[in-house]
């Protein structure tokens, strides 16, 4: 079974800072899934990706399949960024379920 | 498109007492799946279907079950509601084979369980 590692689990920051947030997993995958929810709020699907880089606005996720590893990048965050960021996998024989970490709670403060 | 709905999306029921919660998709997905989420838990799989007709256990299904007679639909049903079972659910939506299991969430269901 893939055990996926989020870290930071809190991360605190004040707008216009450049946030990192990190995803590890033991086993080999087939994509690796950014997601946000916002408090209260439901899922939404940010970034799937298989390697490289993607991005989006001020995001950025970027994967290492050898380093078993993603981060996702924030910059010049803002206070509507606040949210729970969930990293999820895919694939390692199971390809139709995703395995999620306990995600990290960011709030950006004015 | 209205995507992923869920019905109801919230709900009180004392223990013992039995509800079903509905999820539908317009997206004509194959794969659909309910979860639910607890504090520092993250979200773990109760029940997924790969397809009409057929369902399958996830990580915690004892205490529910499901069905999936039409594919836009897949239903969860708590026969004997127990206060653990207190959670916020979600079911999601996957297109299905070889797209990497990119998965649309509804809007959440918050059941309290007294």
């Amino acid at each position: 079974k893939n055990e996926v590692e989020q870290s930071p689990q809190n991360l605190t920051a004040q707008e216009g800072e450049f946030i990192t947030i990190n995803c590890s997993y033991s086993v080999g995958i087939s994509a690796l899934h950014w997601l946000q929810q916002h408090p209260g709020g439901g899922i939404v699907s940010l970034f799937m990706l298989s390697s490289g880089k993607k991005k989006h606005g001020r995001l950025i996720a970027t994967i290492n399949i050898q380093e078993k590893h993603s981060s996702l990048h924030i910059t010049a965050s803002h206070p509507r960024d606040s949210a729970v960021y969930i990293c999820a996998v895919s694939g390692g024989g199971s390809n139709y379920k995703l395995t999620f970490g306990k995600g990290t709670l960011l709030t950006v403060n004015p | 498109n209205a995507g992923v709905t869920q019905t109801p999306k919230f709900r009180v029921l004392k223990t013992g007492q039995s509800m079903t919660l509905l999820c539908a998709q317009d997206m004509n997905h194959e794969y659909m799946y309910w979860y639910r989420q607890d504090p520092g838990m993250g979200l773990r799989l109760i029940h997924y279907s790969v397809g009409e007709g057929t369902t399958a256990k996830g990580e915690v299904p004892d205490g529910y079950n499901v069905s999936r007679l039409k594919k836009q639909n897949f239903l969860l049903g708590l026969e004997s509601a127990a206060p653990s079972q207190t959670s916020v659910y979600f079911c999601a939506s996957a297109i299905g084979q070889g797209h990497y299991n990119e998965q649309f969430f509804g809007p959440g269901t918050r059941l309290t369980v007294l």
